[in-house]
């Protein structure tokens, strides 16, 4: 059975600061790993994935993310964050289906 | 506008009454999804269909109903709703099981 722990409920952070939001996952096979975005009333929104290859996977609006199989872990960093993206953040995992960590919410502050 | 919609966007209802939420795809996606969303709980799987007149149970489908006549469709029925069902409600769609999902909007459900 495959699962997803994000270590962080909620990360305050200043703008231009530097952002890591941490995920662990487990599973039994290969998998495919996603980052998505939840902007507030809105829909969930791909950031980037990992679907095989390179180990460091860049996505929209200046994220990436490192899959290391070694600790299990995804996570997600953004090296100077803006006001723009405070958000929720989810992590999930696929096997044969997604599933998705509990998330993660972003406060940028001024 | 191709996507996927949902409607409606909020919706109060009685405990006890039975609800349709609506969901409908442009991209001709085979995999379509419904999730619920709670706090703490992140999104949890209700009923998915791999395909017209396919459908198979999620992580947590009691109470809730599914069908899949057309291929751009995908209505999630509450038979009768309950307080324990009051959610965020999202519908995505795929091109398989494990590929990147794309979100509706989400339903706004208040079970009163």
């Amino acid at each position: 059975a495959q699962s997803v722990t994000q270590l962080d409920s909620q990360v305050p952070v200043f703008e231009e600061a530097p952002v890591e939001l941490r995920c662990n996952y487990s599973s039994s096979v290969s998998v495919y790993l996603f980052w998505y975005v939840q902007y507030p009333n809105q829909g969930l929104q791909l950031l980037l994935k990992y679907l095989s290859g390179s180990t460091l996977v860049k996505g929209i609006n200046g994220f990436e993310a490192e899959f290391n199989k070694s600790q299990t872990s995804f996570h997600l960093r953004k090296p100077s964050v803006h006001i723009s993206d405070t958000a929720e953040y989810f992590c999930a995992v696929s096997d044969y289906k997604l599933s998705f960590g509990a998330g993660t919410t972003v406060t940028v502050r001024a | 506008d191709a996507g996927i919609t949902q409607s409606p966007r909020y919706k109060i209802t009685e405990t006890g009454r039975q609800v349709t939420l609506m969901c409908h795809q442009t991209w001709s996606h085979s995999y379509m999804f419904w999730y619920r969303q709670d706090l703490g709980h992140g999104l949890r799987l209700i009923y998915y269909s791999a395909a017209a007149d396919i459908t198979d149970k999620g992580e947590v489908p009691d109470g809730y109903v599914v069908s899949r006549s057309k291929t751009e469709n995908f209505p999630l029925t509450l038979e009768s709703a309950t307080r324990s069902q009051t959610s965020v409600y999202f519908c995505a769609s795929g091109t398989g099981m494990n590929t990147e999902a794309f979100f509706g909007q989400g339903t706004r459900l208040t079970v009163v």
